[in-house]
């Protein structure tokens, strides 16, 4: 199974704030990663997909890189309804298999 | 749009089988273009993915949970469902479906069932 590896695993930031989130797989998985974005009590949203493409409705100040084994999720100005739990996943082959998650909290 | 709904019995007792069902709406479980999975959340942790189902009726499993898991498609009632047998505690968590395509991860989920595992 690949396994991904995210760091922090929780982070406390400011509104305004940049924030970086990273996630290393433990073998190559291309570009076949995505990035989701959990609130207490719902299901998993998603942000990104193949490493740097935005979804739909997703605002701009989320951005996504990387390839090959080390990727990224960046904000680039931590909005009051960013704080929230934020998760990787391969789907490179079966079993997908989710990073531990990052909380991201106010400072 | 779409929408996907989990639904179950909510408390299991240890050794029996969960089974859920997760109905699609806004759109056709048939498509091509989708696989369906199940995953899972244990209270306070992080997700894993159980398993994922073509319309075609073709399965994905999770090896940790291959021996005890099921799930299967009726393209005629769009749903597609999941059975889990010899339950433990372990096995509590919130179990979501979802929809996901092959070169973009899951776009669409269900909110969410919670599942007890407890006598």
């Amino acid at each position: 199974d690949i396994q991904m590896t995210q760091s922090p695993s929780s982070l406390s930031a400011s509104v305004g704030d940049r924030v970086t989130i990273t996630c290393r797989a433990s073998q190559d998985i291309r570009y076949s990663l995505a990035w989701y974005q959990q609130k207490p009590g719902k299901a998993p949203k998603l942000l990104l997909y193949a490493a740097s493409r935005l979804e739909s409705g997703v605002p701009s100040r989320f951005s996504g890189s990387g390839s090959g084994t080390d990727f990224t999720l960046t904000i680039s100005s931590l909005q009051p309804e960013d704080f929230a739990t934020y998760s990787c996943q391969h789907y490179y082959k079966t079993p997908l298999t989710f990073g531990g998650g990052t909380k991201v909290e106010i400072k | 749009q779409l929408q996907l709904q989990e639904s179950g019995p909510g408390l299991v007792k240890p050794s029996e089988t969960l089974s859920l069902t997760c109905t699609v709406s806004g759109g056709s479980i048939s498509s091509s273009s989708y696989y369906w999975d199940w995953i899972r959340q244990p209270p306070g942790k992080g997700l894993e993915w159980i398993g994922s189902i073509y319309f075609s009726g073709s399965t994905y499993y999770n090896p940790s949970l291959k021996s005890r898991l099921t799930i299967s498609v009726d393209t005629s009632k769009n749903q597609f469902s999941l059975r889990l047998n010899s339950v433990t505690a372990a096995d509590t968590a919130v179990y979501h479906c979802a929809r996901r395509t092959r070169e973009a991860g899951s776009d669409y989920w269900g909110q969410g069932t919670l599942v007890t595992v407890s006598p």
